[in-house]
């Protein structure tokens, strides 16, 4: 069984705070997406990732994929209370029929 | 191009009633994802379809539980004889092809009373 650890589980920063959140798994995966969650809604597809240390833009977020394609991050900068919410990384690995394994998220809280 | 609509939104059951639960994927879509999720948890794999076809059921409990996805109309998850236990929030995904990115819709918040 694949196991896909997300850390920290918490965050909670002040507005304007940088912050960087990870995604772990002792297995290879052979693609990586970030989603992002609000409260009462399902999850919103930020990026994926597939090369080994490739790194990927999206504002002020920047997700990075490690070499050994096992663990990713997401670094926000500046942060902004809109940024609140559950970030999820979702794995897939080669030997799965096409479906995802989640993390079981980060949720972050950006106080104003 | 409308996303992956589910309904109803929230639905709430008394314990032994019956369950169901519609998801339309994105147009274009033929592959559909069901999960589960609990309060501040991460998403769990349930069933994914293909057109007609279950493609992989290992995360939908052996009993109780069924999907399917018919030719035309939506995927339909269901739940026989709900429990407490039950009570969570089912997503669906889509996706145009197997391996690919999926798109979730907004979910459906079940309580069982």
């Amino acid at each position: 069984t694949q196991l896909l650890e997300q850390s920290p589980q918490f965050l909670s920063i002040q507005e304007g705070e940088n912050l960087t959140v990870y995604c772990n798994s002792s297995s290879v995966f052979s693609s990586l997406q970030w989603y992002r969650q609000e409260p009462g809604e399902g999850p919103v597809l930020l990026v994926t990732v597939v090369t080994g240390g490739e790194v990927k833009k999206l504002k002020r977020l920047t997700f990075q994929f490690g070499d050994a394609r096992k663990d990713s991050s997401l670094h926000i900068t500046a942060a902004q209370p809109g940024d609140t919410g559950l970030y999820l990384c979702a794995g897939d690995y080669n030997t799965n029929a096409g479906k995802s394994t989640f993390g079981d998220g980060t949720t972050l809280t950006v106080k104003p | 191009n409308a996303g992956v609509m589910q309904n109803p939104r929230h639905l709430v059951r008394r314990r032994g009633q019956e369950a169901r639960l519609r998801c339309s994927p994105m147009k274009g879509h033929s592959h559909v994802y069901w999960y589960r999720q609990l309060p501040e948890e991460g998403l769990k794999f349930m069933v994914y379809l293909q057109k007609e076809n279950i493609i992989d059921e290992s995360g939908m409990p052996k009993e109780r539980f069924s999907a399917e996805f018919p030719k035309e109309g939506p995927s339909i998850l269901r739940i026989q004889q709900v429990v407490r236990g039950d009570s969570a929030a089912y997503f669906c995904a889509s996706s145009p092809r197997r391996n690919n990115e999926q798109f979730f819709g907004p979910g459906t918040r079940l309580t069982v009373l």
